[in-house]
């Protein structure tokens, strides 16, 4: 069974930083494109990032570009999500994804930005 | 960017009818591979978003066959027939052909 949980959310100021972690299980980690996809409160999906099976292509939607880094650690079957200069807007679920299409979701981890 | 408009934005169905939905596109999804890279999802109340289609018309695994998606380019279809209770919930569609992927805004989807 395909299995994906996130850690590593919480309350965080507005400029803070925060790394969101994402633990995979059940398939093989180290061939799949890997996405990050948040859902601000009451809102819709918004894809963040994504990057390949080797870390040699990664890609953000432009308003975390800059700020956001996205990386996996094969051996460990992790992804992360570096978020730095955080805004009250990045408030949200955020929800680690197998592939680069054809997602599949974990649970989701809430990232809240206030002071 | 690509831009998805999906239709109606809010459904109210009647158990044991069929619905559809609507996603459009700004730009043609088709690959010159013949795939359209577009998928279809639903978020349950509560729950984390599960895939339904992909590749435009592809049922994902556990997927009833009252779930079908169609369309090709620009223009894709989701349809439920014989809808039942379990189906509430919001339905995105997404397109993977670019590589910043986008969401359509999503259909709500809930009973009379």
């Amino acid at each position: 069974e395909v299995k994906l949980v996130e850690s590593g959310g919480g309350l965080v100021q507005p400029g803070g930083s925060l790394r969101l972690s994402c633990s995979a299980s059940g398939f093989n980690f180290g061939i799949y494109w890997m996405s990050w996809v948040r859902q601000a409160p009451g809102k819709g999906l918004e894809w963040v990032a994504n990057m390949n099976q080797y870390g040699t292509e990664k890609n953000y939607v432009d308003s975390v570009k800059g700020r956001f880094t996205i990386s996996r650690d094969n051996a460990k079957k992790s992804l992360y999500l570096d978020m730095n200069s955080l805004r009250d807007e990045d408030t949200a679920v955020y929800y680690c994804a197998r592939g680069e299409w054809e997602l599949v979701w974990g649970q989701g981890a809430v990232v809240t930005v206030s002071s | 960017d690509i831009v998805l408009t999906q239709s109606p934005l809010s459904l109210p169905v009647t158990p044991g009818e069929s619905a559809s939905i609507s996603c459009k596109s700004s730009q043609s999804l088709l690959h010159t591979n013949g795939y359209n890279y577009f998928d279809w999802y639903l978020q349950k109340p509560g729950q984390s978003p599960q895939l339904l289609i992909y590749l435009g018309s592809n049922r994902a695994s556990g997927v009833p066959d009252r779930f079908s998606g169609s369309g090709s380019g620009t223009d894709f279809t989701l349809k439920i027939s014989r809808v039942e209770a379990e189906d509430v919930g919001v339905y995105y569609c997404m397109q993977a052909l670019h590589s910043r992927k986008t969401f359509g805004q999503g259909t709500k989807v809930d009973i009379k």
